[in-house]
């Protein structure tokens, strides 16, 4: 089994949609949650830290449940802008910083 | 702010000569940097954590003579590809964690990427 599985999608969704991604860990130690977006060809970006109380960023929510080690991400009124790949990420270890990424999924925003 | 810089952006090089990327830290120090891989169409796979001024710790499988790390200073990591053949040809990332206090965080540079023909 993985460390951090996400469906890989595509999911294609018209402008204005709700789209929420889902991501599981296999490590119930686990410290730290992240979400980071990539584009094509680029570096990963730090979306949002995840906190045990669930939080919100705009028109992103987030939200761990570590009874069931699972993160979510719920984009809301998605643009074309938001079309990437995000990485559900875990800091699986105490006293390190290193992190475990998912496979991430693909989001793709139709006009 | 947080700015981590790679250099070079992309190189292409022949088979069996070695390659230098770096990776620095332009407004903050970095005690610990992270390099990843990343082949298309697939996640970030960490290769090594490094450490200023002590020895890289590796990840399974990945090996540590013909991916040398070098951390001379607390902005500044190398990852030098020795030998380097085709299969090695991916998406190098580094990053560099910024602490403040207990709190943290990782800042990804650019990536290089690799092609070795």
């Amino acid at each position: 089994r993985k460390e951090v599985e996400q469906d890989p999608g595509p999911f294609n969704v018209p402008e204005g949609a709700t789209v929420a991604f889902n991501c599981t860990y296999s490590n119930s130690a686990s410290q730290s949650f992240f979400w980071y977006r990539q584009d094509c060809r680029k570096e990963p970006k730090l979306l949002m830290s995840v906190y045990s109380s669930g939080n919100e960023d705009g028109r992103f929510t987030a939200q761990l449940n570590r009874a069931s080690q699972y993160i979510s991400l719920l984009i809301r009124d998605s643009k074309l802008s938001d079309s990437a790949t995000y990485l559900c990420v875990v800091n699986m270890t105490s006293g390190t910083y290193k992190y475990i990424f998912g496979t991430g999924t693909r989001l793709k925003v139709l006009a | 702010g947080a700015v981590v810089s790679q250099h070079p952006s992309w190189v292409i090089c022949k088979s069996g000569t070695s390659v230098k990327i770096e990776c620095r830290s332009l407004d903050f120090q970095a005690t610990t940097m992270f390099w990843y891989r990343q082949f298309p169409k697939q996640s970030l796979m960490l290769m090594a954590t490094s450490n200023e001024g002590s020895k890289a710790t590796y990840e399974q499988g990945v090996e540590k003579d013909k991916f040398l790390i070098n951390h001379a200073s607390l902005t500044l990591s190398t990852l030098t590809v020795t030998s380097a053949h085709p299969e090695d040809s991916s998406f190098y990332i580094c990053s560099a964690t910024k602490t403040s206090g207990s709190f943290y965080e990782q800042y990804f540079g650019p990536g290089t990427r690799l092609t070795v023909t």
